[in-house]
């Protein structure tokens, strides 16, 4: 069975601009969560989706957006980019979410630098 | 609200040695406690998980931890460590009233030869 998939792998963008990062969840599973991970502030969570709906947030600015398909893909998109988003983003997919003990199985991430 | 706590960014063992990585939670119902690894340039991989069965919890490529509700912890070790277990560790917490998994600040572990 195919792992999380995202895509792109790295991207390189300037102050102001927007992003559109992808992740495909595995086969099966309709909770996708996304999570920033930098250095100083380690990861921390962005929000989840599942069946098309968000389901949850973390404590970032509207800038920061994502929606849900039909097939469980998931985008996130940030506007009006800044310095401090460069980060590695991350996807985690699990059957149906919702924290509890199920596993997140997690992608590679797409590495944003910022400029 | 739920909150992980790893004590050391950086720990240095020996090949050989004993691997000790320690997590402290915060949770005022039972947690559900998770340990992962990344590797350089990769995401997280799940080593294991407590969900309230054992308190010792046996996870993969060696690794396990102890669940001990007195102390608030859940440290993972690894009798004998190997170069390939170079990487950065996180512990993470969740409960069943929760919704979001919370991950600790995570630790790099460095082997020396």
């Amino acid at each position: 069975k195919a792992g999380v998939t995202q895509t792109p792998r790295y991207l390189i963008k300037t102050r102001g601009q927007q992003v559109t990062l992808s992740c495909s969840p595995i086969s099966g599973h309709r909770s996708v969560s996304w999570y920033q991970q930098t250095p100083g502030q380690g990861l921390q969570f962005l929000f989840e989706y599942f069946s098309e709906t968000q389901r949850n947030k973390g404590n970032f600015p509207g800038r920061f957006s994502g929606r849900q398909f039909s097939n469980s893909r998931s985008e996130m998109n940030v506007s009006t980019l800044e310095l401090g988003d460069s980060a590695l983003y991350l996807c985690a997919s699990s059957l149906v979410g919702g924290g509890d003990q199920e596993t997140q199985y997690f992608g590679p991430g797409t590495r944003l630098l910022v400029l | 609200a739920q909150s992980v706590t790893q004590l050391g960014s950086h720990v240095s063992v020996s090949e050989g040695a004993l691997v000790l990585l320690r997590c402290n939670y915060s949770s005022s119902v039972p947690p559900y406690l998770f340990w992962y690894v990344q590797y350089p340039n990769q995401g997280l991989q799940l080593l294991l998980k407590y969900t309230s069965a054992a308190t010792l919890v046996k996870g993969i490529n060696g690794f396990e931890a102890e669940f001990k509700k007195s102390e608030t912890s859940f440290h993972l070790t690894k009798p004998s460590a190997h170069m390939s277990d170079a990487a950065e560790y996180f512990c993470a917490v969740t409960t069943n009233r929760d919704d979001k998994i919370i991950f600790g600040k995570g630790t790099r572990l460095h082997i020396l030869p």
